[in-house]
């Protein structure tokens, strides 16, 4: 299995900074990186496909970036409803998910 | 609008078996792969298992296989996932969810259901 980890698993921030969450895969995984976002009670919700591919209706703030083993996701200007928790998930061999990143407000 | 709504989760004793099933609508269920994604309480997410549109390729996790069996309807517009020899380890929310993409292989996830809780304890 691929392993996928991300850091950091857990963050705070101000409203209006700059976030970054990184994604390390086990071997080279190409672009096949997605991320999603979760809220509490909520089921998951994609954000970014191939790795920097917006959904449609995704807001512009969120981007990613990365090639081959090491992916970068970025909210620009952090909001109050983007408090979550931040999954990627690799799709080169079977599906497998980092351990998440909790976002919090400072 | 794009639906998929899970159902029969519950209770079960180690040992025991369970089916869940995952209703879609608004879309044309028989052109799309499917996937099962299950979380634990309190744990990051976990994909089990994945169905191509025409049944014809199938894969699970190490962690399901032998023990779990995914199937679908497309007359019926239904994703099953029959678990048997369930262990507490299974105790986990079950969420189906659509492939994007047409190609064999599961790829990115973009619509999921609400999830269906699944309790495994004696």
């Amino acid at each position: 299995d691929i392993q996928m980890t991300q850091s950091p698993s857990s963050l705070s921030a101000s409203v209006g900074d700059r976030v970054t969450i990184t994604c390390q895969a086990s071997q080279d995984i190409s672009n096949y990186l997605n991320w999603y976002q979760q809220k509490p009670g909520k089921a998951p919700k994609l954000l970014i496909y191939d790795v920097s591919t917006l959904e449609t209706g995704v807001p512009s703030r969120f981007s990613g970036s990365g090639s081959g083993t090491h992916f970068t996701f970025i909210i620009s200007s952090l909001q109050p409803e983007d408090i979550a928790t931040y999954y990627c998930q690799q799709y080169h061999n079977l599906p497998t998910f980092g351990q998440g990143t909790k976002l919090e407000i400072k | 609008e794009v639906q998929l709504v899970e159902s029969g989760g519950g209770l079960v004793q180690p040992g025991g078996s369970l089916r869940l099933s995952c209703a879609a609508s608004g879309f044309t269920f028989s052109s799309y792969n499917m996937n099962w994604v299950r979380q634990a309480p309190g744990k990051g997410l976990e994909w089990i298992s994945y169905i191509s549109y025409t049944s014809g390729t199938i894969y699970y996790a190490d962690s399901v296989k032998g023990r779990f069996t995914i199937s679908r309807d497309n007359d019926r517009n239904s994703l099953y996932l029959q678990m048997n020899n369930l262990r507490a380890e299974d105790t986990a929310v079950y969420y189906c969810a659509r492939d994007a993409l047409v190609v064999v292989g599961a790829s990115h996830f973009d619509k999921w259901g609400q999830g269906t809780r699944v309790t495994v304890s004696s």
